[in-house]
Formats: structure tokens, sequence, C-alpha cells
């Protein structure tokens, strides 16, 4: 069965520091990997994903993530934290087989300070 | 842009009535899926179809039934609800041969 981790529930980042989110997924073969964001009281909007090829993909707010298949992670990345960008972050992962339906972690709840 | 609706977007309600979830998509997706989301938690799948007709039981065990008479249309009935029922149910779909999903802005049910 599928499953993901993200280790940390909440992080605190200062305006304009670097970011970076943490998942460990477990699977048996490929992984199809994702990356949401959810405002308060809002549904989940699609940052990236990753298929197949380049390991460093790039999604929208200028938010990138890269796979490591040797540690089974997907950390998501962003250079320069901007306080639109508090809100909660949801790693997934989906087997390229059978149902398909997306296995959610925990979640991050990302503070940004000013 | 990704076109799903969940109606209502908050709802309270006594014990024992029963309630209708509304989930509709305009895009012509085969796949639709229910999420439910406890405060602060992940999401859990209770529900999802491949198709009209089509309906299967997610991962998380849940008294909700759901219907999929209509590609576009996907509600999730709870006959008698409870206090337990108590979450944020969200609703998503996908294309045939696609995980991608896009989400709803979700139904927030109080029971009372």
């Amino acid at each position: 069965a599928q499953s993901v981790t993200q280790p940390d529930i909440h992080i605190t980042v200062s305006e304009g520091a670097s970011l970076e989110l943490r998942c460990n997924y477990s699977y048996g073969a490929t992984p199809y990997l994702f990356w949401y964001v959810q405002s308060p009281g809002q549904g989940l909007q699609l940052l990236l994903k990753y298929f197949s090829g380049d390991t460093l993909v790039q999604g929208i707010k200028g938010f990138e993530a890269e796979f490591k298949r040797s540690q089974s992670s997907f950390n998501l990345r962003k250079p320069s934290v901007h306080w639109s960008d508090a809100a909660e972050y949801f790693c997934a992962v989906a087997g390229d087989t059978g149902r398909r339906a997306l296995t959610f972690g925990s979640g991050t709840r990302l503070q940004v300070q000013p | 842009e990704a076109d799903i609706y969940q109606t209502p977007r908050y709802l309270v309600i006594g014990t024992g009535k029963k309630i209708t979830l509304e989930c509709s998509q305009t895009m012509g997706h085969d796949k639709m899926y229910w999420y439910q989301q406890d405060p602060g938690m992940e999401l859990h799948l209770i529900h999802y179809s491949y198709g009209v007709n089509s309906t299967e039981k997610g991962d998380l065990s849940s008294e909700s039934t759901v219907s999929r008479i209509r590609t576009e249309h996907f509600p999730l009935t709870l006959e008698s609800a409870r206090p337990s029922h108590t979450s944020q149910y969200l609703c998503a779909s996908s294309e045939r041969g696609n995980t991608e999903a896009f989400f709803g802005q979700g139904t927030r049910l109080t029971v009372v």
C-alpha cells in the first residue's frame, strides 16, 4: 500500500527566507507525486507534479520540488517566501496502476513571519 | 482552470437529519472522489467512482453513501447525521488514465 510521511507538522519562516518542506513516500513501483496547497477554508490547489523524466520539477508560485528515488523523497522548495505563502501544504502519491486515487500526507502548516 | 463545485460550503444541522452534499464538475472527467478531512489533519479517501454507475468504498470507512447517475454529478448522502460526522468533505475529479485531481472548495459540515 502507498503512504506519505510529512515529518514537519508546523514550520515558521521569515518573509524572504528560503523554504524546504519534506515529504517521504512509500510505494513499490513508479510513483506519481504531487504537492498541493490549501488556504484556510478552501479546497486544494495543485502546486506541481512529478510523473517521470527530469527529477526537478517546477510549479506555480515559484515552487519547485526534487524527486529522489534513492531517498524516497519529494521535497518542496522555494528560494524566497512571501507572506501569502502561509497555508497548509500536502504531499500526495498515487500509483501508476489500479485505483490511482491520491494518498495524502498529514500536511505541513507554514507560517510566515514579517 | 478547474471547474468543480460543491454545495453547500457550510452546513450546520441537527442530529438525525438526512443530508446530501452536492458535487458537480464541468470538465467531463470520468473519475470522481470524496475525501474527508478533520481540522488540521490529512485527507482520507471515503468514496470514488470510475464513471457512471460505478462507485467504490475508499480507505476510510464511512457511513455515507454516494451515487453516480450522471458523469458530472457525484452527491454524497448521510441518512442520519451524527456529531461524529462533523468534518470537512472535499470532492475531486480527474481524467481517465490520469492521477492529477482537481478539488472543489469543500463543504464544512457541523452536526449538533
